[in-house]
């Protein structure tokens, strides 16, 4: 079975600029979600869909982020501008349904200078 | 919303040595308890669970034990060998109509010496 997919593996960006990542769910997981890890830190949830509805994106800041995932599929995840605070790993999850196990792709380390 | 404390933030042990992390979480509906295991440049993945009707659980040499009243659970690798060097996570989850929101703690890098 394939593992969740994300690319590109890294972006190197200057502040001010847009940026997007992809991520390719588990076949059949009908929940995927968004993370931004900071170094040093725990993942935080940054956006949640379940199919191609949003379930959560409480944490998301909308004045510059902004996700979709259309057909219930791939989802994209966008960045415009970048501020220099935006430099993390955004790891994509994916799970079968809400609660249950949910499966890391290898993520996105993005830094902005 | 929950909040989940993690300790130690480092580890170091020697090979065969037992290791224990422990977590403790704030919100008393949260009844899923993943922990994780990341190494360098890859995401992270599951290695063992628990929900809140169980209070202990084993696989082979990981265990995890909960304590709901007390609101805190912890992670038991024996016999550690140097591959199990790695950050490990443990996280929380809210039942009812949060849908599986994690909510990571803040990491333990666990260094097995050889």
């Amino acid at each position: 079975e394939a593992g969740v997919a994300q690319s590109p593996r890294y972006k190197i960006i200057e502040k001010r600029q847009s940026v997007a990542f992809w991520c390719n769910p588990i076949s059949g997981h009908a929940t995927l979600y968004w993370y931004q890890q900071i170094l040093g830190q725990g993942p935080k949830l940054l956006i949640q869909f379940q199919n191609n509805g949003v379930v959560d994106d409480s944490q998301l800041p909308k004045d510059r982020f902004s996700a979709e995932r259309l057909k219930g599929v791939d989802s994209t995840l966008k960045i415009q501008p970048a501020k220099l605070e935006d430099s993390a790993v955004y790891l994509c999850a994916s799970s079968f349904m809400g609660p249950d196990t949910q499966y890391f792709g290898p993520g996105t380390r993005l830094t902005v200078l | 919303g929950e909040n989940v404390e993690q300790h130690p933030s480092t580890l170091s042990v020697q090979e065969g040595d037992s290791a224990v992390i422990k977590c403790t979480y704030s919100d008393s509906a949260s009844n899923y308890f993943p922990w994780y295991k990341q190494e360098l440049g890859k995401g992270p993945q599951l290695i063992i669970d628990i929900r809140s009707n169980v209070g202990e659980k084993k696989d082979q040499r990981i265990a995890v034990t909960l304590n709901k009243t007390a609101k805190h659970f912890s992670l038991h690798i024996t016999e550690t060998q140097p591959e199990d060097s790695a950050v490990y996570f443990c996280a929380a989850v809210r039942g009812g109509t949060s849908y599986g929101k994690l909510t990571f703690g803040q990491g333990t890098i666990l260094t097995v010496h050889p």
